[in-house]
C-alpha cells in the first residue's frame, strides 16, 4: 500500500490560515471517510487533531477543520499561532484492514 | 489520565528478534482496539498492526506480515509485538496507540511516547 502524499512543507504568518493536502486514491482516501490527521511537536507523540474527515477531539482549537473533496483530503489550521507550528499527518483506511499515512508535513510559522 | 508506557525496545541484530511491551492505564483497556505505529528516523509515521479489543482479530501491515505479531493480555492491560526476523529498514521508533473504538478504526486518539529499535550488526 502506498502512503499518501502531502506537500514537505507549508507555512504561513501568525493570524493567516494554511490548508495542508493529503492526496490518495479511490483505494483510501476517496473510497472511505476515515481521514485522520495528527500534529506531532519534535520529540514527542502524535496527537490527534481531525478524525473521520472534519471531526474535532474534545480540546482541540477549533481553528483547526479537515475537508475532503474526491482523493484529496486537508487540513485547515485559521489564525496561525506560534503553537501551531509542528508535523502534521494525515491517515486513511485503505480497505482490507490496512491503514496507510501521509509522509507528513512540516508546518512553519513565520 | 490515559498512559501508554512501551518498554522492550533496544538494539537488535538482522535476523534477530524482540518483544516490545505496552502498559496502559487510566482507561477500560478491555473495551478498545490497539495499535502498534512505526517511526524510522526522519521518516513519516507507518502504521505496523491492529488488535481488536478482544483479541480475537488481528491485522497487519504487508511489511511486517509474517514476521511480528501482535497480542494482548486483558487480565494484565498490556500490549505486545512479538518481532521475529528482524530487518535493518525496521528500525524506528514503535508507538503503541489506543483506538477510539473496539474494533480497530485508525483513529488514535491515545499514544504512548515510543521505544526505540534500531536493527543493526
Amino acid at each position: 500500500q502506498s502512503a499518501l502524499t502531502q506537500p514537505p512543507s507549508a507555512s504561513g504568518s501568525p493570524g493567516q490560515s494554511v490548508t495542508i493536502s493529503c492526496t490518495g486514491t479511490s483505494s483510501d482516501v476517496g473510497g472511505y471517510n476515515y481521514v485522520s490527521w495528527y500534529q506531532q511537536h519534535p520529540g514527542k507523540a502524535p496527537r490527534l487533531m481531525i478524525y473521520e474527515v472534519s471531526k474535532r477531539p474534545s480540546g482541540v482549537p477549533d481553528r483547526f477543520s479537515g475537508s475532503k473533496s474526491g482523493n484529496t483530503a486537508s487540513l485547515t489550521v485559521s489564525g496561525l499561532q506560534a503553537e501551531d507550528e509542528a508535523d502534521y499527518s494525515c491517515s486513511s483506511y485503505a480497505g482490507s484492514n490496512n491503514l496507510v499515512f501521509g509522509g507528513g508535513t512540516k508546518l512553519t510559522v513565520l | 489520565e490515559v498512559q501508554l508506557l512501551e518498554s522492550g525496545g533496544g538494539l537488535a541484530q538482522p535476523g534477530g528478534s524482540l518483544r516490545l511491551s505496552c502498559a496502559a492505564s487510566g482507561f477500560t483497556f478491555t473495551s478498545y482496539a490497539m495499535s502498534w505505529v512505526r517511526q524510522a528516523p526522519g521518516k513519516g509515521l507507518e502504521w505496523v498492526s491492529a488488535i481488536s479489543s478482544s483479541g480475537g482479530f488481528t491485522y497487519y501491515a504487508g511489511s511486517v506480515k509474517g514476521r511480528f505479531t501482535i497480542s494482548r493480555d486483558n487480565s494484565k492491560n498490556t500490549l505486545y509485538l512479538q518481532m521475529n526476523s528482524l530487518r535493518a529498514e525496521d528500525t524506528a521508533l514503535y508507538y503503541c496507540a489506543k483506538d477510539d473504538h473496539g474494533d480497530p478504526r485508525g483513529v488514535f486518539d491515545y499514544w504512548g511516547q515510543g521505544t526505540l529499535v534500531p536493527v543493526s550488526s
